[in-house]
């Protein structure tokens, strides 16, 4: 079956310390998306991307990056500049229909906590 | 800018009542309008979306939603609350042909027996 894949599903990262998360989707999808969650806020942009080799910050994009090499990967790194990075990620996916919006395919998430 | 706003971070009913979560978007053209579901732990899974063809919108589960222009509404209803439909629910909109969603900051429905 197609979907995303999301992994670790929990992390733990020190202090100071880069960490990667993984999203991978066989959906043929041409969008991707990363979303950070945490309790009462909802949903919040990250970073997304339309097309390989091409990203856009999203609205909480400082200390993190992403790379988009291939259409299936779309892998989110939260590095040491990110002073709070304890939260929920969300990582999803959608068709870049023309004139039309089928909305998004999520994956299960990641849960990282800094200790 | 297109925004959505869900009244009522939590929402209590009692098993068999009448489910109403409610939802109002601003959008400067015509949006296309989701509601999504999120057990603990889990990703979003979408419940059902309006993309301008019939205003009333059947979803899953036995959700449906109505898009009402005058209101800027789109509020999610079910007849008959199950005990499994306790999870979180989001809104969200993006204007006709692009694809970014903006979302609503949830209601938290809690279905007591």
């Amino acid at each position: 079956d197609g979907g995303i894949t999301q992994s670790p599903k929990y992390l733990f990262r020190k202090e100071g310390q880069n960490v990667t998360l993984s999203c991978e989707q066989n959906l043929n999808h041409d969008a991707m998306y990363w979303y950070r969650q945490d309790p009462g806020q909802g949903l919040r942009l990250i970073y997304y991307s339309q097309i390989v080799n091409d990203f856009q910050k999203g609205d909480i994009a400082e200390g993190y990056s992403v790379s988009r090499e291939k259409k299936e990967s779309f892998p989110l790194t939260v590095t040491s500049a990110q002073k709070n990075p304890t939260a929920f990620y969300l990582c999803a996916s959608s068709i870049d229909g023309q004139g039309t919006n089928y909305g998004y395919t999520f994956g299960s998430g990641t849960r990282l906590t800094v200790v | 800018a297109q925004s959505v706003t869900q009244l009522g971070s939590h929402v209590s009913v009692s098993e068999g009542a009448l489910v109403l979560l409610r939802c109002n978007y601003s959008s400067s053209v015509p949006p296309y309008l989701f509601w999504y579901v999120q057990y603990p732990n889990q990703g979003l899974q979408l419940l059902l979306k309006y993309t301008s063809a019939a205003t009333l919108v059947k979803g899953i589960n036995g959700f449906e939603a109505e898009f009402k222009k005058s209101e800027t509404s789109f509020h999610l209803t079910k007849p008959s609350a199950h005990m499994s439909d306790a999870a979180e629910y989001f809104c969200a909109v993006s204007p006709t042909g692009f694809q970014k969603l903006v979302f609503g900051t949830g209601t938290r429905l809690l279905v007591s027996p």
